[in-house]
């Protein structure tokens, strides 16, 4: 079983769209969670930051991590073009950087 | 500040053949990666190092070597490369002692080996 699934889609969804993207973990021992962005490309670029469990909201992006179910997500409001691009969770159960465990990405498309 | 830098962007290599992949930061990170990305299988970190003279493994790394003499260069090395290299590599930076767990990645090389 791997440490970290991610459904790599591609998922394709219309403008304005409300989108939701998942990630479930083996490991208990996680506790910072990340949702990284890669336009086609480019490199990956940290999108949000989650410590423990809770929501966070930075204007149309909201992520959420359920510890108990070992469950992250990642909603778009009002998604639009320039948010197509593959997400990548990520995850530690270390402060500070270090090795960080990568989902396999879920490559999404919005469109006009 | 040019961020992360890496070189070449594109190669293609013969089996068997040797390379060297340029990696370097301008932002005093002391922490350092290199990952390999494979279509639809996610970042898979091949080596780290968290000073200059101190490596080590991480996932994936049989059939690379790397080394860090300076804070800002990280170079990876194939030796006798195989078809099973045939990936994106990806170098990334961070800085130790930060509460947020931010990796600083390059455009990536694309490698094919034929």
């Amino acid at each position: 079983q791997k440490e970290v699934e991610q459904d790599p889609g591609p998922l394709s969804v219309p403008e304005g769209a409300i989108v939701s993207l998942n990630c479930t973990y083996s490991n208990s021992a996680f506790q910072y969670f990340m949702w990284y962005r890669q336009y086609s490309r480019k490199g990956p670029e940290l999108l949000m930051y989650t410590y423990s469990s809770g929501n966070k909201e930075d204007g149309r992006f909201t992520a959420q991590v359920d510890k108990s179910s070992k469950y992250i997500s990642l909603f778009i409001r009002d998604s639009q073009p320039s948010d197509s691009a593959t997400y990548l969770c990520a995850m530690t159960s270390v402060q500070g950087a270090q090795k960080l465990v990568f989902g396999q990405g879920t490559r999404l498309t919005i469109n006009p | 500040n040019a961020g992360v830098t890496q070189t070449p962007k594109f190669r293609i290599l013969k089996i068997g053949q040797s390379m060297t992949l340029q990696c370097t930061q301008d932002m005093n990170h002391n922490y350092m990666y290199w990952y390999r990305q494979d279509p639809g299988m996610g970042l898979k970190l091949i080596y780290y190092s968290v000073g200059a003279g101190i490596t080590d493994k991480g996932e994936v790394p049989n059939g690379y070597n790397v080394s860090r003499s300076t804070t800002e260069d990280f170079p990876l090395r194939l030796e006798l490369a195989a078809p099973s290299q045939t990936s994106v590599y990806f170098c990334a930076s961070s800085l130790s002692g930060g509460r947020v767990n931010e990796q600083f990645f390059g455009p990536g090389t694309r490698l094919t080996v034929l």
